[in-house]
C-alpha cells in the first residue's frame, strides 16, 4: 500500500543550523512527491516538487530510490521558516490525488 | 482574484445534524479537491471533481457523506447525521488540470 512517513512530530532547532525533515514513502514505481509547508494561521501550500528539482526559499529535497526517501533540507534555517510541513504522495488515479504524512512542526529558535 | 473560499470558517453542530460546507474554487480552475484533517494528522482525500461530475470519491468514508458541483464552479460537501469522529478540518482545494493544488483556509467542523 502507498504510505508517507514523517517519523518526527517537532523539529527544534537554531537560527542559522542546517535542518533535514524527514520524508519515507512506501510506492511501487517512479513517484512524484511534493513538500507543503503551512505557515502560522496561513493556508497549506505547496513548497517544491520533485520532478521540478528547485530550491525554494532555500529548502531542497532529493528523491532517493534506494532508501525511499525524500528528505527536506536547508544549510541555515531562518526564524521564518517556522511552520508545519507535508510530505506527500499522489495515490494512484489522480496527480492532486494526494497521500500525506502526518507533518512535522520546525519550530526554529533565535 | 482571490484564492480558494471556504465557508462557513466555523462549525458547530450536535450529533445527528446535518451540515453543510461550500468552497468557491479559483475562477478557472477546472479541479476541485475536499481533504479532511483531523488533529495531529496530514490531510486525507476525500473526493475529486473534474468539472460537474465526481471524478473519484473513493475518499468518502461513508454514504452520510456526499459532495456535489452542479456548476462545474462551487462545490458543497454535505454530511448527514454527524457524528463525534466528523470533527475535523475540512478542506477545499483546487487546481488546473495538472497543476498546483491550490488550497482554503478549511472549515474547522465541531460535533458536539
Amino acid at each position: 500500500a502507498q504510505r508517507v512517513t514523517q517519523p518526527e512530530k517537532l523539529l527544534s532547532v537554531f537560527k542559522g543550523a542546517p535542518v533535514e525533515l524527514k520524508c519515507n514513502y512506501s510506492y511501487s514505481g517512479s513517484p512524484e512527491l511534493f513538500w507543503y509547508v503551512q505557515y502560522s494561521r496561513q493556508r497549506l501550500q505547496l513548497l517544491l516538487r520533485h520532478i521540478s528539482r528547485e530550491s525554494i526559499k532555500g529548502f531542497t529535497a532529493d528523491l532517493n530510490k534506494g532508501e525511499t526517501s525524500f528528505h527536506l533540507k536547508k544549510p541555515f534555517a531562518q526564524e521564518e521558516d517556522s511552520a508545519m510541513y507535508y510530505c506527500a504522495l499522489p495515490q494512484r488515479g489522480g496527480y492532486n490525488k494526494l497521500i500525506f504524512g502526518a507533518g512535522t512542526r520546525l519550530a526554529v529558535h533565535p | 482574484g482571490a484564492g480558494v473560499s471556504q465557508t462557513p470558517s466555523n462549525k458547530v453542530t450536535e450529533k445527528g445534524k446535518y451540515v453543510e460546507l461550500r468552497c468557491d474554487p479559483i475562477s478557472g480552475h477546472t479541479a476541485l479537491y475536499w481533504y479532511r484533517q483531523s488533529l495531529g494528522q496530514g490531510p486525507e482525500f476525500l473526493i475529486y471533481f473534474q468539472g460537474t461530475g465526481a471524478a473519484d470519491d473513493s475518499g468518502l468514508p461513508n454514504d452520510r457523506f456526499f459532495a456535489v458541483r452542479p456548476e462545474g464552479s462551487v462545490s458543497t460537501l454535505k454530511i448527514q447525521r454527524t457524528e463525534r469522529g466528523d470533527s475535523a478540518v475540512y478542506l477545499c482545494a483546487s487546481s488546473s488540470t495538472t497543476g498546483e493544488l491550490f488550497f482554503g483556509e478549511g472549515s474547522r467542523l465541531t460535533v458536539l
